[in-house]
């Protein structure tokens, strides 16, 4: 089956620190991956996407690279801020079949200043 | 913008009541869906739809059902609410594309 799997949280980081989030995934078939964000008290948002392999997805200063020959999807910014600290969840969705997203366990990211 | 509402934010229910939660969303998106989230375990899908008076089961259908007999709204119920149904539950439209939106979620007790 699909599977979908981040690194464990929650991750504390020092304003202006580096962020990695780690992501890796299994599927039948050739996926899109996404990283979405929910804040304190709010439903999920769209961070980024990308459909294809060696695409890089970027928003708000975040990217990640979609690397089929290790099958991850890793999430990185350079420089982190207080109003980053939110939950983080890698997704995938197949091209075919049942097209709903298959979530990983969320990454809760903590930074202080 | 996209918005997608859910009829409540937070509830509080006996166990063995039946509990309904709504969402509605209002871009005429034809797939809605229907996931709990629980800690360590992420988002898991419960229901979905693809269309008015079309549902198919996710991954964890078992408790639940739905409803959707108009296009823009997409009902949870749980006929029997039970202990273990105690989660966060969120809902989310779906346009031709891949790009999900969400709900702000209900946070459901039951005691």
């Amino acid at each position: 089956g699909n599977s979908v799997t981040q690194m464990e949280g929650p991750v504390t980081l020092s304003e202006e620190a580096f962020l990695t989030i780690n992501c890796t995934y299994t599927a039948t078939g050739y996926p899109s991956l996404f990283w979405y964000v929910q804040y304190p008290g709010e439903g999920l948002q769209l961070l980024l996407k990308a459909t294809k392999a060696d695409d890089k997805g970027s928003n708000k200063g975040f990217e990640a690279t979609y690397r089929k020959e290790t099958t991850s999807f890793h999430l990185e910014k350079g420089s982190v801020q207080v109003s980053d600290s939110a939950v983080y969840f890698c997704a995938l969705i197949l091209n075919t079949g049942r097209r709903a997203l298959t979530f990983g366990s969320g990454t809760r990211l903590q930074v202080q200043p | 913008d996209v918005k997608v509402t859910q009829s409540s934010r937070y509830l509080v229910k006996r166990t063995g009541e039946k509990v309904f939660l709504e969402c509605v969303q209002d871009m005429d998106h034809e797939n809605m869906f229907w996931y709990r989230q629980d800690p360590g375990l992420g988002l898991r899908l419960i229901y979905f739809s693809y269309d008015v008076k079309m549902k198919e089961k996710g991954d964890i259908p078992e408790g639940y059902s739905v409803s959707r007999e108009k296009k823009e709204r997409f009902s949870l119920i749980l006929e029997s609410a039970s202990t273990n149904q105690t989660s966060m539950y969120l809902c989310a439209s779906r346009e031709a594309g891949e790009t999900q939106y969400f709900g702000p979620g209900t946070r459901l007790l039951v005691l």
